[in-house]
């Protein structure tokens, strides 16, 4: 099994609704991170949590929101999604005193 | 801000070498990292380098780190098909857990 798993892996939405990205790890990693992936840009980072009370902006969060409900759970919300927001989207772990990070597969989201 | 940059695309030989290349502005980054994303998948680390070195090398792996010149680089021996991914490089600062990602290299190896 996947020790970090994205729902959905594909969303298709319009302009203006509000959607929910999801990732859950099996790790017991304390930390976890959202980034999103554009082409020629890399990977930006949207928000990040090192632990269930604390929540931190990364470089891109206008327009995104987070939620830690629990340590294996770290979802992204879009209140009011926009065309731009379309790209590939990763879930990312870390665990305490260890700089690696592990990668979700990723959710791959176009709005319309 | 922090910068890491990459060149986009590179299209090798199978059995011949590749080298990608990656440079960073942030002076005092402590980690620099190799990541390798295979289509359809997230990323997986392939290998690191603290700052304090010039070298690494993992089997078929060989990391150039020049500090002077901030500038890393990636070396496949032997390059396969199977070798054919994304590459990003990323910088950590001390005291951060956040890296900066690079634009990504995609490899192309032809049979």
């Amino acid at each position: 099994d996947a020790d970090v798993t994205q729902t959905p892996r594909n969303r298709i939405t319009k302009t203006g609704k509000r959607i929910m990205l999801e990732c859950s790890q099996t790790k017991g990693h304390d930390r976890m991170y959202w980034y999103r992936q554009d082409p020629g840009l890399g990977l930006r980072l949207i928000y990040y949590s090192f632990d269930v009370k604390d929540i931190n902006k990364g470089e891109i969060s206008d327009g995104y929101s987070v939620s830690r409900q629990a340590q294996a759970k770290f979802s992204l919300s879009l209140e009011s999604a926009i065309p731009n927001q379309t790209a590939l989207y990763f879930c990312a772990t870390s665990d305490l005193g260890n700089n690696e990070q592990f990668f979700g597969p990723g959710t791959r989201l176009t709005v319309l | 801000g922090e910068d890491v940059e990459q060149s986009l695309f590179l299209s090798v030989r199978e059995g011949d070498s590749s080298v990608i290349n990656c440079t960073y502005t942030d002076s005092s980054s402590t980690y620099l990292y190799w990541y390798k994303q295979e289509p359809g998948a997230g990323l997986q680390l392939l290998t690191y380098i603290f700052s304090n070195m010039d070298m690494k090398q993992d089997q078929r792996l060989t990391v150039l780190l020049n500090k002077k010149d901030k500038h890393l680089s990636l070396r496949i021996a032997d390059t396969q098909t199977g070798d054919s991914a994304i590459y990003f490089c990323a910088d950590q600062s001390p005291g951060t857990y956040k890296y900066i990602f690079g634009t990504g290299t995609r490899l192309k190896v032809l049979a």
